[in-house]
């Protein structure tokens, strides 16, 4: 099995562009999270979603949005990208509320706002 | 902001020795969570230690648990060159929503 995925693997976006960064899982995980990584911060969840037609927000939600129309597919949308959103982005999934929370998670993007 | 908090920042050994690691959170929690970065890439789950658990074993790995003092340790013994990565810890509130929230990372360097 694949696991998770994320697409694309690396972007640079102009700032005031919109970009859809992609996450899918095939283990039917009913959580999924994303997270954004920079350097000296570790990693910050932006929002999750515990199961298909939920999300709610993280730590550092203001400037993204995510949808769940379905178990497998978790896009994070930038509507208008700034340069403080230079990042590396994690998407993860896992079984939500069981006591077994183990993260998998997805090879991130880098993405790049000018 | 970050739950949980590793200690050290950066760890430099040689192949060989073992390397400890240090985590510690803020509030009561169900689990402590481990994970491993290697450069570029996702983290990977290492173990997951409970609330109800003092010690775990997995491999080369050793995690403990001090829920007095909100504290975890991970010890890698035997350290090779290829366990070097940054690892993090997650804990997951007790109470909260079952979402980990990770520490900055400890960066282990081991050379060969």
């Amino acid at each position: 099995t694949a696991g998770i995925t994320q697409a694309p693997t690396s972007q640079i976006l102009a700032a005031g562009r919109s970009m859809t960064l992609r996450c899918t899982q095939d283990m039917r995980h009913n959580a999924m999270y994303w997270y954004r990584q920079d350097l000296g911060l570790g990693l910050r969840l932006i929002h999750y979603s515990n199961t298909a037609g939920t999300t709610g927000k993280g730590e550092v939600p203001d400037g993204y949005s995510v949808s769940r129309a379905n178990t497998d597919d978790f896009p994070l949308t930038l509507a208008s990208a700034v340069p403080s959103q230079t990042s590396v982005y994690f998407c993860a999934s896992s079984e939500y509320g069981t006591g077994h929370n183990e993260q998998f998670f997805g090879p991130g993007t880098r993405l790049t706002v000018l | 902001s970050q739950q949980g908090e590793e200690d050290p920042q950066a760890l430099s050994i040689q192949e060989g020795e073992n390397a400890t690691m240090n985590c510690s959170y803020k509030t009561s929690i169900n689990n402590l969570q481990w994970y491993r970065q290697n450069s570029g890439r996702g983290l990977v789950h290492l173990i997951l230690i409970r609330s109800n658990e003092r010690e775990k074993h997995s491999g080369r790995l050793r995690v403990t648990l001090d829920t007095s003092k909100k504290s975890s340790s991970l010890l890698i013994t035997a350290s090779r060159a290829a366990d070097t990565a940054s690892y993090f810890c997650a804990t997951d509130a007790s109470g909260g929503s079952y979402i980990p929230t990770f520490g900055r990372g400890t960066s282990l360097i081991v050379h060969p």
